[in-house]
């Protein structure tokens, strides 16, 4: 168990709203990252955080944003959300500093955008 | 730019037989690690095994077993005597070795659907 929950697990919004998820860890890894899981594509970077308030985009980050104030928590913050948006979003986090590590990841969010 | 192809979408077997996951895979890079995957009908992802370009000793777990072959980009999967709860998507991914951010590039995933 590599201790990373999300929230919320699912979530219905509709077209324009803002949303936010929260990915958190208890074992203060340093690196943490959001992907999108979408048929055929398997899962895709969207931002990827290396320390507190330390982040870059991934391959689709248009309409997405981040933030990370403390190691411990990962938001990703969609400012107004498009039916394009709807997926299954997961959380992960790296342990250790070497660039060899697997990544873990967490229970995933189901989102759908009306 | 990195990509990784899982030619087959969707395997189906039944129980005890063997099945044998493709994964090819393209990059500039002379040192890069490779992964496999699970996800299971419950959703999570599950961990399975991690390689590295410099080694390119075959690995055997219990009923699975990991192929690399650097010569044709491939890292294949095979799952020896399936069981139904083998029935899952299995992903392929690769990184770059040693890059900021160890960023994993997915194929497209295959689904296995073991029957008893």
């Amino acid at each position: 168990d590599a201790g990373i929950t999300q929230s919320p697990r699912h979530k219905v919004t509709e077209t324009g709203t803002p949303v936010t998820l929260r990915c958190h860890q208890t074992e203060n890894h340093r690196y943490m990252y959001w992907y999108r899981q979408d048929p055929g594509h398997g899962l895709r970077l969207i931002h990827y955080s290396y320390g507190v308030k330390d982040t870059d985009k991934g391959e689709v980050s248009d309409g997405y944003s981040v933030s990370r104030s403390k190691t411990e928590d990962f938001l990703l913050t969609l400012e107004s959300a498009t039916s394009s948006q709807t997926s299954v979003y997961f959380c992960a986090i790296r342990p250790g500093l070497a660039g060899d590590n697997e990544q873990f990841f967490g229970p995933g969010t189901r989102l759908t955008v009306l | 730019a990195q990509k990784v192809t899982q030619a087959q979408t969707e395997i189906s077997v039944v129980e005890k037989e063997d099945v044998t996951l493709d994964c090819v895979y393209e990059t500039r890079d002379t040192t890069y690690y490779l992964f496999w995957y699970k996800q299971p009908p419950s959703g999570e992802l599950v961990f399975l095994i991690r390689r590295n370009s410099f080694d390119e000793q075959n690995e055997i777990s219990g009923r699975y077993s990991w192929n690399f072959q650097k010569s044709t980009s491939s890292f294949n999967f095979t799952i020896t005597a399936s069981q139904v709860v083998d029935s899952a998507v299995y992903f392929c991914a690769l990184t770059r070795a040693g890059a900021a951010g160890n960023k994993l590039t997915f194929g497209g995933g295959t689904r296995v659907l073991v029957k008893p």
